[in-house]
């Protein structure tokens, strides 16, 4: 089973330039969300989505935009590149309303902006 | 605004001893999910343990358990018989309302648990 896969693992981007970060689940699970690692600070929120065409502003949403055409893709686009988002990025599913059970995460993306 | 807090930045254990990770959480919701993730070296991150706001039981999972005392806003995580495996970070995160309503989690600092054989 291939979960819930990001691509890529590692990424390298100099200040202003814009890449997405791909994530896609295999489970059907109607809930994805991203969030960002920093030292010292744990995970933060950063978007979520409930379902296909439906997305949320989580806690560090600035400088991040999302989409969700499908079930199975939640892709994360930074459009202009800070040094500040030089982070670890996780983008996580689960299966929906009325489940109580954990996030399924994926293996996380480092992202460095120089 | 809901806030967890891990005290501890770094805990030792010796291998085969019990160890308790400390975790508590400000929240003014009645109805509240609390969660237990392990992230080793590797970095994924692994679920542990999920306990309800409404649960009158101790969650367990095979050696972990979660220490829930309501009044006091504490959700600690319980390692009984420690193995070198277990070094890891540990993360303590919350989600409003009992069900995880969008996979939206609140997290903590983490703990960096050390086993020692």
């Amino acid at each position: 089973n291939a979960g819930v896969t990001q691509t890529p693992k590692f990424q390298v981007l100099k200040t202003g330039q814009s890449m997405t970060l791909q994530c896609a689940q295999d489970m059907n699970h109607e809930y994805m969300s991203w969030y960002r690692q920093d030292p010292g600070m744990g995970l933060r929120l950063i978007h979520y989505s409930v379902g296909a065409g439906i997305t949320d502003q989580g806690e560090v949403p600035n400088g991040y935009n999302v989409s969700r055409s499908t079930t199975e893709d939640f892709p994360l686009r930074l459009l202009s590149a800070a040094p500040s988002q030089t982070s670890v990025y996780f983008c996580a599913s689960t299966v929906g309303q009325g489940w109580t059970g954990e996030l399924f995460f994926g293996e996380g993306s480092r992202l460095t902006v120089l | 605004a809901q806030k967890i807090t891990q005290t501890q930045p770094g805990m030792f254990v010796q291998e085969k001893e019990a160890v308790t990770l400390d975790c508590t959480y400000d929240t003014s919701d009645q109805s509240y999910g609390l969660f237990w993730y392990k992230q080793p070296s590797s970095g994924e991150m692994i679920f542990l343990i999920y306990q309800g706001s409404y649960d009158e039981q101790n969650a367990t999972e095979g050696r972990y358990s979660l220490n829930f005392q309501k009044a006091r806003k504490s959700a600690n995580l319980v390692i009984s018989a420690s193995q070198l495996g277990d070094s890891a970070m540990y993360f303590c995160a919350m989600t409003r309302q009992l069900f995880n309503q969008g996979g939206k989690l609140i997290f903590g600092q983490g703990t960096e648990l050390s086993v020692k054989p």
